[in-house]
């Protein structure tokens, strides 16, 4: 089975620009997670949806931040305008209802905005 | 403030001894725990989780114990073996209101060595 799909694997980007990042998640999942890792921070949950309705949004940095789920196998994370803190990695995590905590990550997508 | 710690960033074995991994968390709410792996350029996968309720949880080679009152968990590996080489996340999360929001700590980065 496809796990967790991500694009793109590596976007490098100039300050100011729209960057939109994709995600296909296990089919059958009824959860999905975006997170951020970084070096300092380590892995944050930016926010997550349960059957392609968002449930907490309460990590998302600020409004240049959105994230959608228009259906249950693709999930967009947007940030408009960039900016260099923006860098890191973000990875796209989904779950089924049943298992608790047991999510199944993407291979992830490294930004740079430079 | 960093609700799960793993004060040890990395950590050396040689193959065939023990390892041990340490996490300490500081929210009394949280009622479950989890271990993930992590290799280099992947997304990091689910290896054991405990419930609160229990003190021991054992997997083949993967043992996780939890100490409540001192509020710390170990993942103990035996015997490690070189592919072990990865970095290990300690999560936490309070199932109050089905909540899916984990709380991650840095990791620890361990090398087995052949």
């Amino acid at each position: 089975d496809a796990g967790v799909i991500q694009s793109p694997r590596h976007e490098v980007t100039e300050m100011g620009q729209e960057v939109t990042l994709r995600c296909k998640p296990i089919s059958g999942h009824d959860y999905l997670f975006w997170y951020r890792q970084t070096m300092m921070r380590g892995l944050e949950l930016l926010i997550y949806f349960n059957n392609n309705v968002p449930i907490d949004d309460s990590g998302m940095p600020e409004d240049r931040f959105s994230a959608k789920m228009p259906n249950a196998s693709f999930s967009t994370l947007k940030i408009q305008p960039s900016e260099p803190r923006d860098s890191a990695v973000y990875f796209c995590a989904s779950s089924q209802a049943s298992v608790y905590g047991e999510l199944f990550f993407g291979e992830g997508s490294r930004l740079t905005v430079l | 403030d960093q609700q799960v710690k793993q004060n040890s960033p990395s950590l050396s074995v040689q193959e065939g001894r023990i390892s041990i991994l340490n996490c300490d968390y500081t929210n009394s709410m949280f009622d479950y725990f989890l271990w993930y792996k992590k290799y280099p350029a992947e997304g990091p996968t689910f290896l054991i989780s405990i419930s609160s309720i229990k003190d021991k949880n054992e997997d083949g080679r993967f043992t996780v114990f939890l100490n409540k009152s001192a509020k710390h968990l170990s993942l103990h590996i035996v015997p490690s073996q070189p592919g072990d080489s990865a970095v290990y996340f300690c999560a936490a999360s309070g199932e109050a209101g089905n909540n899916r929001k984990l709380i991650w700590g840095l990791g620890t980065s361990l090398a087995v060595n052949p």
